[in-house]
């Protein structure tokens, strides 16, 4: 089916640990982008990316790492875990031409 | 301080009522959008605006984009219970590329 789909939608993981959490889309979007939301924070940007093979800082970016060498695939990886990254994570695209942003459904990821 | 301020945050209302929110800022953006977030779900696109004083209605929601295109409202008429959601308003700059700033958020509760 069409969309935009990620997983997994819920995560446990330790403190230290690496952990990627994916993103796809069907829509063959240029751009990417990757959210986290918390409370009275709100949503903020962490990466994005125009395109493949082109990827650029949000607001929060230290801790994460992004690559993109598919258009439709745009995994967001925390390379050392920490208890501050606990949030819900969203992954969105878009297409070049407007600045519509369509959601995934989330994914939760608890690091105790 | 965010960038663009959503007014009320918290809004609690019984079938049937009119409500208002608002969505402000000091700085000018290209277009604005609208989206509404339910529990566990990634936010839905519900509007974009794009010209100084622009109406868009959808159904029972009306949205405003305000002339100087610093502020937008959103207003719904004859609230229902499927109108809960957490009420999400976002900004787009010319500076900024494809990045949108989002406002914090009105949650919205409409009791039957």
């Amino acid at each position: 089916d069409a969309g935009i789909t990620q997983s997994p939608r819920y995560k446990i993981t330790e403190t230290g640990r690496q952990v990627t959490l994916m993103c796809h889309q069907t829509w063959s979007h240029s751009y990417m982008f990757w959210y986290r939301q918390d409370l009275g924070h709100g949503l903020r940007l962490i990466y994005y990316s125009a395109a493949a093979d082109i990827t650029d800082k949000g607001e929060v970016p230290d801790g994460y790492v992004v690559s993109r060498s598919k258009t439709e695939n745009f995994p967001l990886t925390l390379e050392s875990a920490t208890r501050s990254q606990t949030s819900v994570y969203f992954c969105a695209s878009g297409p070049s031409g407007t600045h519509e942003q369509y959601f995934g459904p989330g994914t939760r990821l608890t690091v105790t | 301080t965010q960038l663009l301020e959503q007014s009320p945050q918290f809004l609690s209302i019984q079938e049937g009522e009119n409500l208002t929110v608002y969505c402000n800022s000091s700085s000018v953006f290209s277009s604005l959008q609208w989206y509404r977030q339910e529990p566990g779900e990634g936010p839905v696109l519900l509007v974009t605006v794009v010209t100084g004083g622009e109406v868009k209605k959808l159904k029972r929601l009306t949205f405003q984009f305000g002339d100087a295109r610093k502020d937008s409202s959103l207003h719904i008429t004859a609230a229902q219970p499927g109108d809960t959601g957490l009420y999400l308003c976002a900004g787009a700059r010319r500076s900024a590329g494809n990045m949108l700033t989002f406002g914090g958020g009105t949650r919205l509760m409409v009791k039957p």
